[in-house]
């Protein structure tokens, strides 16, 4: 099983959709929990911290369950900014962060 | 404030050269990480180094594979001899964090080397 599975899209949405992506983790020994953002050809970009169960920051909400080791990110409202690839990213003891291959969103006029 | 430093952006070079890449992390950082990606592995951790002290090179892909951080701003990933195949993008990243921490992992990337080995 990989560390971390992510659905690779694309998600093809109209602006204003709301979208969901999931994203599973295989190390339960997991504390924090992050998604990143990276557009194309470009560097990967923290999003949103996960430390508890879940928060929320302005259009973006990401939930974490530790029974089920899956972490969630939601968009609302979505913006043709928000068009790039989602990371999900596990944080193990020791400072390592696995990175997921990333979920494509295509968000269209 | 400026962010991770990565030199150079762009690298050509043929097939059994020797390649250096270059990263200045963010001061006072004291995590270090370089990683590669591609389109068919994605984003692989290759070394991360903790105080200037390597803490996990299991991600190198082999002995041709060397890092360096002789100093808290500055480190070096150098592949000799370069194949074609180590054609990708190196981003090196800094955090604040420790090792031995696990809630201070957030990490900060450069803008990346896109290294292409003809």
């Amino acid at each position: 099983r990989k560390e971390v599975e992510q659905d690779p899209g694309p998600f093809n949405v109209p602006e204003g959709a709301t979208v969901a992506f999931n994203c599973t983790y295989s190390n339960s020994a997991s504390q924090s929990f992050f998604w990143y953002r990276q557009d194309c050809r470009k560097e990967p970009k923290l999003l949103m911290s996960v430390y508890s169960s879940g928060n929320e920051d302005g259009r973006f909400t990401a939930q974490l369950n530790r029974a089920s080791q899956y972490i969630s990110l939601l968009i609302r409202d979505s913006k043709l900014s928000d068009s790039a690839t989602y990371l999900c990213v596990p944080g193990n003891q020791g400072g390592k962060l696995i990175f997921g291959q990333g979920t494509e969103l295509s968000v269209k006029p | 404030d400026a962010g991770v430093i990565q030199s150079p952006r762009h690298e050509v070079t043929e097939m059994g050269q020797e390649v250096t890449l270059r990263c200045k992390p963010i001061s006072g950082h004291n995590s270090l990480f370089w990683y590669r990606q591609t389109m068919m592995r994605g984003l692989e951790l290759l070394i991360y180094f903790n105080n200037n002290v390597p803490i996990d090179d299991s991600g190198m892909p082999e002995d041709r594979f060397s890092a360096k951080m002789p100093n808290a701003s500055f480190s070096t990933l150098k592949i000799q001899p370069s194949e074609p195949r180590d054609s990708a993008v190196y981003f090196c990243a800094s955090s604040p964090g420790s090792w031995f921490s696990s809630s201070y992992n957030e990490q900060f990337f450069g803008p990346g080397t896109r290294l292409t080995v003809l």
